[in-house]
């Protein structure tokens, strides 16, 4: 079973609908976070995590927000969806004694039409 | 600003020949670089990775050089086989304002290996 997971795998929707994205992890990192990855510009930082009461936005957090479950569990919202926010999603984990070598999940590719 | 570049977006190499994939950064506050390789359909997944006390890190096939006063790195692939075709990511790790780490990534390299 993978490490990190990622529901959905797909998804399409219509501009101003709320969705959520979720990531769970089995690897018992206390560090997650959510990446956008567009066409030629890799991945940007939305936010990230370093324990369930500790939320932090990254370079591109407006427009998203995250809610943190559980130390395994962190799901992205967007509150109304805008075509630009079409893009491939992922989800990352991390241990700090690894300095930052980051696990990702397989990544969640969203249409909003 | 872009602080970590790869301005080859992509490389075709032969199988068996030496790949040599390029990072540039722009802050002088990283201090650790990894390389990320990229499958289709497939999250990243860490490759190699050196400190910057270090200027040469090796593993296998894999090696990762730094020039600190360049501000530079690379990827050495040798010798080169099909499966390496993937998309890799150079990224840097400073720490945070918050007292950890963050890592920034840059474009990307599609490297394709010939048969």
């Amino acid at each position: 079973d993978a490490d990190v997971t990622q529901t959905p795998r797909n998804r399409i929707t219509k501009t101003g609908k709320r969705i959520m994205l979720e990531c769970s992890q089995t690897k018992g990192h206390d560090r997650m976070y959510w990446y956008r990855q567009d066409p030629g510009l890799g991945l940007r930082l939305i936010y990230y995590s370093f324990d369930v009461k500790d939320i932090n936005k990254g370079e591109i957090s407006d427009g998203y927000s995250v809610s943190r479950q559980a130390q395994a569990k962190f799901s992205l919202s967007l509150e109304s969806a805008i075509p630009n926010q079409t893009a491939l999603y992922f989800c990352a984990t991390s241990d700090p004694r690894s300095v930052e070598t980051q696990y990702f999940g397989p990544g969640t590719r969203l249409l909003v039409l | 600003d872009q602080q970590v570049k790869q301005n080859s977006p992509s490389l075709s190499v032969q199988e068996g020949r030496i790949s040599i994939l390029n990072c540039d950064y722009t802050n002088s506050m990283f201090d650790y670089f990894l390389w990320y390789k990229k499958y289709p359909a497939e999250g990243p997944t860490f490759l190699i990775s050196i400190s910057s006390i270090k200027d040469k890190n090796e593993d296998g096939r894999f090696t990762v050089f730094l020039n600190k006063s360049a501000k530079h790195l690379s990827l050495h692939i040798v010798p080169s086989q099909p499966g390496d075709s993937a998309v890799y990511f150079c990224a840097a790790s400073a720490v945070s304002g918050a007292g950890s780490y963050q890592l920034t990534f840059g474009k990307g390299t599609k490297l394709s290996v010939i048969p």
